[in-house]
This record gives C-alpha cells, structure tokens and sequence, in this order.
C-alpha cells in the first residue's frame, strides 16, 4: 500500500518569502500522480498544482512549484512571494494510475499548517 | 455553477440517530468519493463508486452505507450515530476512465457533530 508523509506539523512564513513544504512517499509503482491540496479555514479542498511521475519537469503554477525527485520518492511545495491568502492547510496526496478498485482513491499525508505572518 | 455540491454543510444531532448526507456532482466524472476528516485534519477515504458500482469499501463500520442511484449522485447514510462519527465528510469526484488529468474535486464538506 502506497503511504504518504508530511513531517512539518506546522511551517511559519513573513509575507513576501519563500516556504518550503515537505512531502515523501512510498510506492512500489513506477506512474502514478502526486498532488498538492489546499485547504483554508473555508475547509474547501483547493488543487494547488499536480505532477505526472513520468514527466521529468517539475510542475509550475504561479508562485507554486514542485521539486519533484522521482528516485528519492520526494515532492515538496515551493511557495514564493507568500501571501496572506497562502495561510491553510496542504496536503500531500498520491493517486496510481492503474484503473482499478482501490487505486483510484487519492491517498493523503497529515498535512502541514501554513501561517503566513506580516 | 458547483460542481461538486453537499448537504447539509453542517449537522447536529443526539447519539443514536440516523441521518444522511447527500452528494451530487455536474461534471460528468464517472467515479464518486467518500472521505471523512477528522478532528486531527486527517482525511481518509471510505468509499468509492464507479458508475453506480461499489469499488472501494475501507474498514468501516457497517452502520455507514452508501448508495449511488446514479452516476452523478452519491449519498452517505450512517445509522444509530456515536459520539466518534463526529467529524468532517467530504464528497469528491473523478474522471477514470479516457481523459483523467487524476485529481479528485471535492465538495465544500458536511461537519457532523453528535452530541
């Protein structure tokens, strides 16, 4: 079973720096997806950015960014230019690309608390 | 337009109830997701449906049943709640089959509290 962890609790950044968010995973798959969700005080869970084991290049959108390490099995978040707005919960999460039963669920880390401090 | 809408968003009721929660997505995704959090923002899927059919069945207790009367709805009913039911139940949705960009679409959640 594929396992994702998130060994920052809680992670603290001034507006305008940078962050990063950590996230490892065990798989013994070579495709899959890897994820970043969102979540603030509203509770709606928000798709920060996505990446495609096979792709080798990181996954940018806007001021988030990916360092993906395939062999190291390790995705963390880069979130530049911080913003208020950034203060939520993320959640690292795995999905297999094998279209059956149970490999279709999304599977999530304990999530990191982002506050963001002015 | 939501896409991916829950009632109700909030719920209180006694230990020993019935209630159930109510799911429907607009985004014509084949497969339907049911997650609950916890109180330590733990989130831990319980049951997936494919086209009305049941795919994924975690460990959970069989006072939980979900029914999925069509492909674009997925409701949860839990029967004689306790005290541990009480948490946050999040709705997703997916596309599987062709044209998967992977990620689930979540509901805005339902927050379930048994006193």
């Amino acid at each position: 079973a594929q396992t994702v962890t998130q060994s920052q609790p809680e992670m603290s950044v001034q507006e305008a720096e940078t962050v990063t968010l950590s996230c490892t995973y065990d798989t013994s798959e070579s495709d899959y997806y890897l994820f970043w969700y969102k979540q603030p005080p509203s509770r709606q869970m928000i798709l920060v950015i996505r990446q495609e084991a096979y792709k080798q290049q990181n996954a940018t959108e806007n001021r988030f960014s990916v360092n993906f390490q395939k062999a190291a099995k390790s995705f963390s978040l880069k979130i530049s230019d911080s913003q208020l707005g950034d203060a939520a919960m993320y959640f690292c999460a795995y999905r297999s690309l094998i279209n059956t039963g149970t490999a279709s669920k999304l599977t999530f880390g304990t999530g990191t608390r982002l506050q963001v401090t002015l | 337009d939501t896409a991916v809408s829950q009632t109700p968003k909030y719920l209180v009721t006694q230990m020993g109830n019935d209630k159930s929660i109510k799911c429907e997505q607009n985004l014509g995704h084949d497969t339907m997701y049911w997650y609950k959090q916890d109180s330590k923002k733990f989130l831990k899927i319980m049951f997936s449906y494919n086209n009305k059919e049941l795919i994924i069945n975690e460990t959970v207790p069989n006072r939980f049943s979900p029914k999925s009367p069509d492909k674009a709805h997925l409701n949860l009913h839990i029967n004689s709640l306790e005290l541990g039911d009480s948490a946050v139940y999040f709705c997703a949705s997916s596309q599987w089959a062709g044209g998967s960009t992977g990620e689930l679409f979540f509901g805005e959640g339902s927050r379930l509290t048994v006193l």
